[in-house]
């Protein structure tokens, strides 16, 4: 089972629609956690933390599930501008020190 | 927050030879984090460079193949050494900024080609 796991896509959605993207991870003693975006041929950039009792960011809304050791990304009205790749980054505990994980990446195409 | 100043931003290069990689920081950060994403893939952690000490390197990554240097604590390089065209990908450094929950920051990548 890959640390932490999320669904490729593509998801191709229209202008104004909401979409949610989920990520699961592996280690139930993860202890941040994060949604990043990544442009075409850009570096990765965050987007937003998760905490524990939820969080949001205009359209943007991250929630956590602990006990179902999963995150979520849901956008709201989306844009063209919204089309990247949403990485889900973990942060585990690992000999230590707190180790950076990342999910594939989810590609959404907004659509006019 | 940290600002990376990472270059080249990309390069073609023939086979057989070697390519350095620099990455500069804004700030002082005790560790920098060397990624390579290959097309449509995530990012696979290739080195952990540290200033003062050798490199801990991930599984599958070598000092030989990809040595890197840190000579203070805003600077660090990668080099990528007799290139095949398998290390066709993207570079990218990191370092990670905040006590309990670091966030990360990236350079703004290199994009390699090997032909």
């Amino acid at each position: 089972r890959k640390e932490v796991e999320q669904d490729p896509g593509p998801f191709n959605v229209p202008e104004g629609a909401t979409v949610a993207f989920n990520c699961t991870y592996s280690n139930s003693a993860s202890q941040s956690f994060f949604w990043y975006r990544q442009d075409c041929r850009k570096e990765p950039k965050l987007l937003m933390s998760v905490y524990s009792s939820g969080n949001e960011d205009g359209r943007f809304t991250a929630q956590l599930n602990r006990a179902s050791q999963y995150i979520s990304l849901l956008i709201r009205d989306s844009k063209l501008s919204d089309s990247a790749t949403y990485l889900c980054v973990v942060n585990m505990p690992s000999g230590g020190y707190q180790k950076v994980t990342f999910g594939t990446g989810t590609k959404l195409q907004v659509i006019p | 927050s940290a600002v990376i100043s990472q270059k080249p931003s990309r390069d073609i290069c023939q086979r057989g030879t070697s390519l350095t990689i620099q990455c500069q920081v804004d700030s002082q950060v005790t560790m920098m984090f060397w990624y390579r994403q290959q097309p449509g893939q995530s990012l696979t952690l290739i080195a952990t460079a540290n200033q003062g000490s050798e490199a801990t390197y991930e599984s599958g990554f070598v000092i030989d193949k990809f040595p890197i240097s840190r000579p203070n604590l805003t600077f660090s390089t990668l080099t990528v050494s007799n290139m095949s065209p398998e290390d066709s990908s993207i570079y990218l450094c990191s370092v990670r900024v905040g006590g309990r929950n670091p966030e990360a920051f990236f350079g703004q990548g290199t994009r390699l080609t090997v032909v």
